[in-house]
């Protein structure tokens, strides 16, 4: 079993729809990273977080500490929002990052 | 402004021909990160370097090598490619190890195809 699970692998909404991704993980951390990675490979830093919850515009990530569990929303999806979106943890054992395997959205216009 | 920078964005090379990727920061971060990432599969950390000091991971092949010249630059080399480290790889800065909140900056990665 991995230590960072994302669900759902895949997704697909029409545009305008609420997204929501999920993330567990079964190890301690120390922080939790939302990555967005695009068709071609760049991977951009969404939100890191150690409790609670942080907005940036459309996006909206939480973090539930005693559950083990983050999500990830977009709210007013839109096309160009169609990315990998990757769950990745700080392990506080040995700081090193674990990566989930990714969520693949794709928005319809 | 590019911050993180990988050269060259595609790479092909042959079969059991050396190959090296390069790296550039403008952060003048500590850390630099090699990660590959095969398809549908999530980024797998080869080694990193906290300064001069070179971590290489436990399961990395010897056939993947790593250079930091300076502060700016690391190069990942690797001596001879297989059909199976075709793969992207990707690069990533912080500006430190250890802190709870070290936040990571990726490069564009570069796609490497053996053939």
């Amino acid at each position: 079993k991995n230590e960072v699970e994302q669900s759902p692998q895949n997704l697909t909404a029409q545009e305008g729809e609420f997204i929501t991704i999920n993330c567990s993980y079964s190890v301690g951390i120390s922080a939790l990273h939302w990555l967005q990675q695009h068709p071609g490979g760049g991977i951009v830093s969404l939100f890191m977080l150690s409790s609670g919850k942080k907005k940036h515009g459309r996006l909206i990530a939480t973090i539930n500490i005693q559950e083990k569990h983050s999500s990830l929303h977009i709210t007013a999806s839109h096309p160009r929002d169609s990315a990998v979106y990757i769950c990745a943890v700080r392990s506080d054992r040995d700081d090193k990052i674990i990566f989930g395997k990714g969520t693949r959205l794709h928005i319809l216009p | 402004d590019a911050m993180v920078i990988q050269n060259p964005r595609y790479q092909v090379t042959q079969f059991g021909k050396p190959v090296t990727l390069s790296c550039s920061q403008t952060l003048n971060h500590n850390v630099m990160y090699w990660y590959q990432q095969k398809s549908s599969q999530a980024p797998k950390l080869l080694f990193h370097y906290y300064d001069k000091d070179f971590n290489n991971e436990a399961d990395t092949p010897d056939n993947f090598q790593s250079r930091r010249p300076n502060t700016s630059f690391c190069f990942l080399d690797i001596r001879s490619p297989g059909l199976g480290d075709a793969a992207m790889y990707l690069c990533a800065t912080s500006r430190d190890w250890g802190l709870a909140r070290n936040e990571q900056f990726f490069g564009p990665g570069t796609r490497l195809t053996v053939l």
